[in-house]
């Protein structure tokens, strides 16, 4: 089946520094790659959709320049946090569609940020 | 965008009893309609998946339906296990363009 990659599974940094997270398609090329956030106990927040050489669609209240996306592959989308605070403490997950149109979507493992 | 509600928010179950989750969506040019289950600490799973051209789909004990004209689908789980213990998800997404979830349910099955 479809395997999602990301990586890390969890980080620890300091205030100010940029932590960057992988994405990866494992077994299959994934035009488009979703970047979710996810607090605890809580749903997930779609955050961007990462187009395959093309910019980032954020979703409205996403700070495109806090959160850089970049989907340089058809197997590779990296997130960066840049100069992360505390408050940019979360899990953040990624998915890949595998097909065209209304194909369900695999989700990397996700990562633990915390900003100390 | 797409607003997707999902009730109830938890949900305690003896084992072997039904389990019934809904969800409603607004956006009417929605046509796929994913279900996700995930456990602590581990990444969402699709469990099922059913599109706007089909009103019921079925998958062993799970089983999910939707009503378009309502702008509403629902996850039922028969014969509930422990195992079946999990935060669930449904999800709306027009044309696989952007995948919307809803709130989560929390799922307890009591032996």
């Amino acid at each position: 089946g479809a395997v999602v990659s990301q990586h890390p599974s969890w980080v620890i940094c300091k205030s100010g520094t940029s932590v960057k997270i992988e994405c990866r398609s494992l077994d299959f090329q994934a035009t488009t790659m979703f970047w979710y956030r996810q607090f605890p106990k809580q749903s997930l927040m779609l955050m961007a959709t990462s187009n395959e050489g093309s910019k980032a669609t954020y979703e409205q209240g996403v700070e495109k320049d806090k959160f850089l996306i970049n989907h340089a592959s058809l197997t590779l989308s990296t997130l960066t946090v840049t100069s992360a605070h505390p408050e940019d403490s979360s899990f953040y997950i990624c998915s890949a569609r595998m097909g065209p149109y209304n194909s369900p979507l695999h989700f990397g493992n996700g990562t633990r940020l915390t900003v100390t | 965008g797409e607003n997707v509600e999902q009730h109830p928010s938890t949900l305690s179950v003896q084992e072997g009893d039904s389990a019934v989750i809904k969800c409603t969506y607004s956006d009417s040019a929605s046509n796929y309609f994913p279900w996700y289950k995930q456990e602590l600490g581990k990444r969402p799973q699709l469990i099922i998946d059913i599109r706007s051209n089909v009103g019921e789909k079925k998958d062993q004990r799970i089983a999910v339906t939707l009503n378009k004209t309502a702008k509403h689908f629902s996850l039922h789980i028969t014969e509930t296990q422990p195992e079946d213990s999990a935060v669930y998800f449904c999800a709306a997404s027009m044309g696989g363009i952007q995948f919307y979830f809803g709130t989560g349910t929390s799922l307890t099955v009591i032996p």
